[in-house]
């Protein structure tokens, strides 16, 4: 199985400031057929499920600002929320469906 | 809007059997490959089992082989998931997903119901 390892475990970032969170697979997300890397993020507020926010490593779910982004390719990814809104404090976990099982981080707890 | 909507968790002893169930609306249940993810209390999120467009093909977790299988009725827009000799370890909140991108299993699930908790204690 993928493991899929983030971090920090949890994160704390003042308004306006940058949030970075890192998450590594343990081998290759990168589908050389179609150039596409099997990784999305998503958001997961208290009480609520997930929200995908980025499909393919970068690529953003309509609705979702654009201070949020991802980045990276292989094994190695970054979510990346510019300018923290207090609507931001979630849980962030990664996964990968390149193939079964598809296989979840452990999640990163953010907060202002 | 697509909404997806669980329903049939509950309380059951360790042993015991459930049969939780996806209401789908919104969009052409058919077309996509469907999906089961859990939660266990305060744990990250981990895939259960899928099935494709016309239930023929399944995939199911190595810890819910051989106790869960999944199915669906496209004639209803549902899917189910049922559980069988259920153990402390399955609790869980149970999701609904479905899986993005007509016709293929890799993609990401960009649509969740609000999940159904079971809970398995004596």
């Amino acid at each position: 199985d993928i493991v899929m390892t983030q971090s920090p475990e949890s994160l704390a970032v003042s308004l306006g400031d940058r949030a970075t969170i890192k998450c590594r697979s343990s081998q290759s997300l990168f589908y050389s057929s179609n150039k596409k890397d099997y990784l999305a993020w998503y958001q997961q507020k208290p009480g609520q499920p997930p929200k995908l926010l980025i499909s393919w490593a970068s690529i953003r779910e309509s609705g979702v600002p654009d201070r949020i982004s991802g980045s990276g390719s292989g094994t190695d990814f970054t979510l990346t929320i510019s300018n923290l809104q207090a609507e931001d404090v979630a849980v962030y976990s990664c996964q990968h469906y390149y193939t079964v099982p598809y296989t979840f981080g452990q999640g990163t707890k953010l907060e202002i | 809007d697509v909404q997806l909507v669980e329903s049939g968790g509950g309380l059951v002893h360790p042993g015991g059997f459930l049969r939780l169930s996806c209401a789908a609306s919104g969009f052409t249940f058919r077309s996509h490959w469907m999906a089961w993810v859990r939660q266990a209390p305060g744990k990250g999120l981990e895939w259960v089992a899928n099935i494709n467009e016309d239930g023929t093909t399944t995939g199911l977790a190595d810890s819910v082989k051989g106790r869960f299988t999944i199915s669906r009725d496209n004639a209803n827009s549902s899917l189910y998931l049922h559980l069988y000799s259920l153990s402390a370890e399955d609790t869980a909140v149970y999701y609904c997903a479905r899986t993005g991108g007509q016709g293929d299993r890799w993609y990401p699930f960009d649509y969740w119901g609000q999940g159904t908790l079971v809970s398995v204690s004596p």
